[in-house]
């Protein structure tokens, strides 16, 4: 079945450490790939986006994602992490191997908390 | 340029009763989708809007129905609520047909009692 994974449920940071938040995805082809992050109680924040081109793409925040076909993963990293990107991240499928439209699938989620 | 609105933010209702939610896309948008996220389901796809038409849904029971005005604004309406109906739901835009990036509300909160 096509699906979005995100394995890390949880995941635990010391603030200044390196971040990287995987996601894999099981469609024939190469989807349109999204991350967005989420705080309590709000809405998604896009983070970043793959549509095709360059591999890896830079988003906001400081942070980056690197589009591997061969292992159908787009892994979110970010080099030093700050105590306000505590959050729950979003990786997420769309395009027409979705369904069409605009519609998304959304992984499971993984809920960064980092510490001081 | 002004973001996502969705209204109200938060909101009880009784088992049996039905519910709107309303969700006004950036301007210039013309899709607007809709999600549910709870936190035993996730973020899960309800349907699509586009230039007033339907072109897309979840799967989701008949309760839940939705519209979308020739402003691009958008209705989102659940009927006989059930419990298992509290969540936040979540509307996001989008300036094309398809493929283009989403852009999200801050949700409305339903809790059904």
């Amino acid at each position: 079945a096509q699906s979005v994974t995100q394995p890390d449920i949880h995941i635990t940071v010391s603030e200044g450490a390196s971040l990287e938040l995987r996601c894999n995805y099981s469609y024939g082809a190469t989807p349109y790939l999204f991350w967005y992050v989420q705080s309590p109680g709000q809405g998604l924040q896009l983070l970043l986006k793959y549509f095709s081109g360059d591999t890896l793409v830079q988003g906001i925040k400081g942070f980056e994602a690197e589009f591997k076909r061969s292992q159908s993963s787009f892994n979110l990293r970010k080099p030093s992490v700050h105590w306000s990107d505590a959050a729950e991240y979003f990786c997420a499928v769309g395009g027409s191997l979705t369904g069409g439209g605009n519609k998304l699938t959304f992984g499971t989620g993984t809920q960064l908390k980092v510490e001081l | 340029k002004a973001g996502v609105t969705q209204t109200p933010r938060y909101l009880i209702k009784t088992r049996g009763q039905q519910v709107t939610l309303s969700c006004s896309p950036i301007s210039g948008h013309r899709s607007v989708s809709w999600y549910q996220q709870t936190p035993g389901q996730g973020l899960q796809f309800l349907f699509e809007y586009f230039s007033e038409t339907q072109r897309n849904k979840g799967n989701f029971p008949g309760r839940f129905s939705g519209r979308q005005f020739s402003n691009s604004r958008s209705e989102m309406n659940v009927s006989t609520l059930e419990l298992g109906d509290s969540a936040l739901y979540l509307c996001a835009s989008s300036s094309q047909g398809t493929n283009t990036e989403a852009f999200f509300g801050q949700g409305t909160r339903l809790t059904v009692v």
